[in-house]
């Protein structure tokens, strides 16, 4: 069956040090992957696009890595912010037509 | 870039009886998709509602449990029907722009439910 893991235990860092997480999916070939942050009480608001052709993206201090061998995508924040401090969804496309499925997402909490 | 504006932000309501939320863009679009996120959930697309004609469902809903309407190109409504705790969770409507077989997704902020 096709799945989209993200970590569940919350990353803990420091201000000023990279956050790491990590998206992985079995069972899909999606032609691109999505990064969204989500805060309490809102809705997912969309950060990067990445293609399947694509291996690094970057937007201000964030760094998106898809790597379609591994099946994995790394999400990275570098120079932390407790501003950054929220939840990461990845999302896929489907095969057929414009449905994203979602991943579970990592919460993220930024210390000063 | 989408605004959808969803209403009601939040409620509390009563076992048996329904809810409906509402979502206006305020742009024209094709197709509207309505998910639901549980606590320390990520989201479950519920149905997709597509302007003059039925909304299409997910495996697990069924419409008589969540009806959907889409009257225009502009708005959408999901109603939560015989409502349990169970259905306690946060909906949320969205929207898909881009180019071709590539998009991005626009989310309004979101209805918390509550069932007691």
């Amino acid at each position: 069956s096709q799945k989209i893991e993200q970590n569940s235990e919350a990353l803990n860092i420091q201000e000023g040090k990279t956050a790491t997480l990590t998206c992985n999916y079995t069972n899909y070939s999606p032609a691109y992957l999505q990064w969204y942050r989500q805060d309490p009480g809102r809705g997912p608001v969309f950060l990067l696009l990445i293609r399947e052709n694509e291996k690094e993206k970057r937007k201000e201090r964030l760094k998106v890595t898809f790597d379609t061998t591994l099946k994995q995508s790394l999400f990275h924040i570098t120079a932390s912010q407790p501003a950054d401090s929220a939840t990461y969804l990845c999302a896929l496309d489907e095969a057929a037509g414009n449905k994203l499925t979602f991943g579970g997402g990592t919460r993220v909490l930024v210390k000063p | 870039s989408a605004v959808i504006s969803q209403k009601p932000s939040r409620d509390i309501c009563q076992r048996g009886t329904s809810l409906t939320i509402q979502c206006q863009v305020d742009s024209q679009v094709t197709m509207m998709f309505w998910y639901r996120q549980q606590p320390g959930q990520s989201l479950t697309l519920i149905a997709t509602a597509n302007q003059g004609s039925e909304a299409t469902y997910e495996s697990g809903f069924v419409i008589d449990k969540f009806p959907i309407s889409r009257p225009n190109l502009t708005f959408s409504t999901l109603t939560v029907s015989n409502m349990s705790p169970e259905d306690s969770s946060i909906y949320l409507c969205s929207v898909e722009e881009g180019q071709g077989a590539i998009t991005e997704a626009f989310f309004g902020q979101g209805t918390r439910l509550t069932v007691v």
